[in-house]
């Protein structure tokens, strides 16, 4: 099993839309959680850290569930410029300096 | 503020030869990292370098060797290039709690 685990998609959505990403991780010690975003040929960008309480950053807000060891991703009200790709990231293990990335789950918003 | 700077952005290399990924970052941090981005394989950890003057195998370190400069740089060295090792390969910064910060890659082709 991986550590990190993403639906790849394609999400095919339209403009304005509210979607949703899942993603759950195998090592139940994991300390820290982020979303990134990638755009087609450019490096990983952080999108927003995932805390416990869950989170909101304007239109997205993040969710984690530790009992079932998966955290979320809400977008609302999408836009054009939210087609990219979504990389769920994990801190294991305190003191650990490594991020796990999942494979990423690929968006794209139709007009 | 420039970030995080990798050179060469792109390269094409006979198996056989060698090369050095170059990695400079001006965002004072203590640890760097290398990845390797493969199409279904997520990001994977190659080298990190919690401070200057030590390094650390990640994931994939096999055919790669790489070296701490000093604070700011962190190569990242092909002593003898295979096919396998085709790639996007990526550098990044800790930014404290907040993950990472990323160079924009090198796509390596190795014929």
């Amino acid at each position: 099993r991986k550590e990190v685990e993403q639906d790849p998609g394609p999400f095919n959505v339209p403009e304005g839309a509210t979607v949703a990403f899942n993603c759950t991780y195998s090592n139940s010690a994991s300390q820290s959680f982020f979303w990134y975003r990638q755009d087609c040929r450019k490096e990983p960008k952080l999108l927003m850290s995932v805390y416990s309480s869950g989170n909101e950053d304007g239109r997205f807000t993040a969710q984690l569930n530790r009992a079932s060891q998966y955290i979320s991703l809400l977008i609302r009200d999408s836009k054009l410029s939210d087609s990219a790709t979504y990389l769920c990231v994990v801190k294991f293990g305190i003191g650990n300096e490594k991020l796990t990335f999942g494979t990423g789950t690929r968006l794209t918003i139709i007009p | 503020n420039a970030g995080v700077t990798q050179t060469p952005k792109f390269q094409v290399l006979k198996t056989g030869q060698s090369m050095t990924l170059q990695c400079a970052q001006d965002m004072n941090h203590n640890s760097m990292y290398w990845y390797r981005q493969d199409p279904g394989m997520g990001l994977r950890l190659i080298y990190y370098s919690a401070s200057e003057g030590t390094t650390d195998k990640g994931e994939v370190p096999n055919g790669y060797n790489v070296s701490r400069l000093n604070k700011r740089e962190f190569s990242l060295r092909l002593e003898s290039a295979a096919p396998s090792q085709t790639s996007v390969y990526f550098c990044a910064g800790r930014q404290d709690f907040y993950g990472y910060t990323f160079g924009s890659g090198t796509r390596l082709t190795v014929v």
